[in-house]
Parts: C-alpha cells; sequence; structure tokens
C-alpha cells in the first residue's frame, strides 16, 4: 500500500511569490491535514479537510490555503510568500474510521524562500 | 499559547541505558496523547499513545506515563538503541481516540543514543 505521497520535495521560491504544494493520501482516507514544521516551532496546524471540505484552520494567515479534490488529494497554496514561510511542510491523512491514532504523514515538501 | 511543551530541545544517553522525554500541557481538555518519532527527511511515525482513562500503555521498549493532575507525560524507552536516535514529538487531542480533529504537536526533543 503506497503511503502519503508529498511534491515536489524541495521548493524554492522569491519573496512574494506564491507555492503550491501538493498531497495524495493513503487510498481510502479521506482526510487531508497540513502542518508546518518551521525551525524551532515544532508542527503547527495548518488547515484540515475532509471530503472536499475545510473542516478546520490554524492560527495562519488567510494567504495559507488549500483546497481537496474529489479523489481526496490535496493542494495548499500560500501567496505573498514571505521568508518566514521556509519552513518543511507535512501532509497527514487518516481513515474516518481510524480515530486520532490513523495520522499517517508523508515526507514532506521542503520550502525556501529568498 | 503553547499548549504541548516539550521542555528539553535535545537529550543524549548512552546505548542501553533508559531514556526519559518528557511532555507537558496546559489544556484540561486534552484527553488522548500520542507520540511520534521523526527521523530527518522523513514524516513523523506513530509510536504510542495512551488515553486519560490510564496512567500507563507499554509496547515492547516503549511505555509511556500519564499524570493528569500534574499535566505531564513521559516516555520511557528502555534499553535505548542507536536506532532510536531521532527526534520525538509529543501530541495531544481533545476529543479522544476517536477524533477527527487535528493534533496539537510539541516542538520534539532530539534523542541521541550513543554507542
Amino acid at each position: 500500500e503506497a503511503g502519503v505521497t508529498q511534491s515536489p520535495t524541495h521548493l524554492i521560491k522569491t519573496r512574494g511569490q506564491q507555492a503550491t504544494l501538493r498531497c495524495s493520501p493513503i487510498s481510502g482516507h479521506t482526510s487531508v491535514y497540513w502542518y508546518q514544521q518551521a525551525l524551532g516551532l515544532g508542527l503547527q496546524f495548518l488547515l484540515w479537510y475532509d471530503e472536499g471540505e475545510e473542516r478546520n484552520r490554524g492560527n495562519f494567515p488567510p494567504r495559507f490555503s488549500g483546497r481537496q479534490f474529489p479523489n481526496y488529494s490535496s493542494e495548499l497554496n500560500v501567496n505573498a510568500l514571505e521568508l518566514e514561510d521556509s519552513a518543511l511542510y507535512l501532509c497527514a491523512s487518516r481513515d474516518r474510521g481510524q480515530g486520532t491514532y490513523g495520522f499517517t504523514f508523508g515526507s514532506g515538501t521542503r520550502l525556501t524562500v529568498v | 499559547d503553547q499548549q504541548v511543551k516539550q521542555n528539553s530541545p535535545s537529550l543524549s544517553v548512552q546505548e542501553g541505558r533508559i531514556s526519559i522525554l518528557n511532555c507537558d500541557y496546559t489544556n484540561s481538555m486534552f484527553d488522548y496523547f500520542l507520540w511520534y518519532k521523526k527521523y530527518p527527511a522523513e514524516g513523523p511515525t506513530f509510536l504510542i499513545s495512551i488515553s486519560s482513562i490510564k496512567d500507563k500503555n507499554e509496547d515492547g521498549r516503549f511505555t509511556v506515563f500519564l499524570n493528569k493532575s500534574a499535566k505531564h507525560l513521559s516516555l520511557h524507552i528502555v534499553p535505548s538503541q542507536p536506532g532510536d536516535s531521532a527526534v520525538y514529538f509529543c501530541a495531544a487531542s481533545a476529543y479522544g481516540g476517536g477524533s477527527q480533529g487535528n493534533l496539537i504537536f510539541g516542538k520534539g526533543t532530539k534523542l541521541s543514543v550513543k554507542p
């Protein structure tokens, strides 16, 4: 069974540009979560999508947005990039029936803003 | 305001000895706690969890202890092995193991196990 896949692995953008990160959940998983791991800050919750809808949002500005497609894959968009957006962005998926312990993470996208 | 705190950024132990990683939380609504392990260039992987109705959960070399009155949990690894060297994240959920909501993570503790 394929795990959670994220693309690209690395992304370098210039301040002010937009970045698009992609996540494919484990087959059958309907919930997708996005986390940001900035240096020294641990994993900060960004967004949660389930069945195509945004269910919850962390304490991030509106320039962080995303969507979930009918096949449950998801996209995270970061507009007007700032230097402090440089971080590892992790996606996790979960099967509705698995509860809290069902989180499975991808390997992440390393975003560098220069 | 950080709801899940791991106050030790790093920990170094000798192979074969016990590793104790600590985690404190502030939100009384948290009722399910998890530990994740993360190697460089990989995503976090689930290690062990505990419900607030328990005070101990054991899985092989890994044991998690929960002290609800102190809002404190700890992960014990006995015996520690070099392959345990990784960053360990404590996480909490406010709605139990069946929750569909998000997890709140600490900043992580980097464990180094020396041969």
